[in-house]
């Protein structure tokens, strides 16, 4: 059974820019979840997705959204990005019920904004 | 609300010796725990998870964690390091269904020769 994927791996923006990850859950998962991830701040939790609906929101701006789509499939986006957005995305798929579920991650995807 | 608070953000360890790494939670409810570890330029993989079944959980790779819910603690440990356990290790916790998952700062453990 193929993992959770995203994409891209890599991304390097500027500041003021916009971006768009995407994530691709192991088939069968219907929860998405996504984190941010930072040497000061660590593993922040960004918001979960459960049959196309946003289930659960952690702390952060406006700026940061997301969507799933009705193959699981979800996307997040950052729009105006500032210095501090630099960190690895990391999201996550599990079953079901998302808080006692196991969360399968992916390898991230690593954004440096300049 | 819950939290997490991992004690020690760098840990050693000779290679043989016992590893202890630990986690303090907090919770209004019955709480579900988790132990994640996460190799270099990777994604978080579980290792073993509590979810009110019995208090010593087994998980991969030789790791356990015993829930103590009179110290609110949740360590993890392995009697015998590998070098292969050079990684960093998350402790998270959950009030259960449909809640979110808290995780703690990570710890990042380093096995000595």
């Amino acid at each position: 059974k193929a993992g959770v994927t995203q994409t891209p791996r890599y991304l390097i923006k500027t500041r003021g820019q916009q971006v768009t990850l995407s994530c691709s859950p192991i088939s069968g998962h219907r929860s998405v979840s996504w984190y941010q991830q930072t040497p000061g701040q660590g593993l922040q939790f960004l918001f979960e997705y459960f049959s196309e609906t946003q289930r659960n929101k952690g702390n952060f701006p406006g700026r940061f959204s997301g969507r799933q789509f009705s193959n699981s499939r979800s996307e997040m986006n950052v729009s105006t990005l500032e210095l501090g957005d630099s960190a690895l995305y990391l999201c996550a798929s599990s079953r079901g019920s998302f808080g006692r579920e196991t969360q399968y991650f992916g390898p991230g995807t690593r954004l440096l904004v300049l | 609300a819950q939290s997490v608070t991992q004690l020690g953000s760098h840990v050693s360890v000779s290679e043989g010796a016992l590893v202890l790494l630990r986690c303090n939670y907090s919770s209004s409810v019955p709480p579900y725990l988790f132990w994640y570890v996460q190799y270099p330029n990777q994604g978080l993989q579980l290792l073993l998870k509590y979810t009110s079944a019995a208090t010593l959980v087994k998980g991969i790779n030789g790791f356990e964690a015993e829930f103590k819910k009179s110290e609110t603690s949740f360590h993890l440990t392995k009697p015998s390091a590998h070098m292969s356990d050079a990684a960093e290790y998350f402790c998270a916790v959950s009030e259960g269904r449909d809640d979110k998952i808290i995780f703690g700062k990570g710890t990042r453990l380093h096995i000595l020769p």
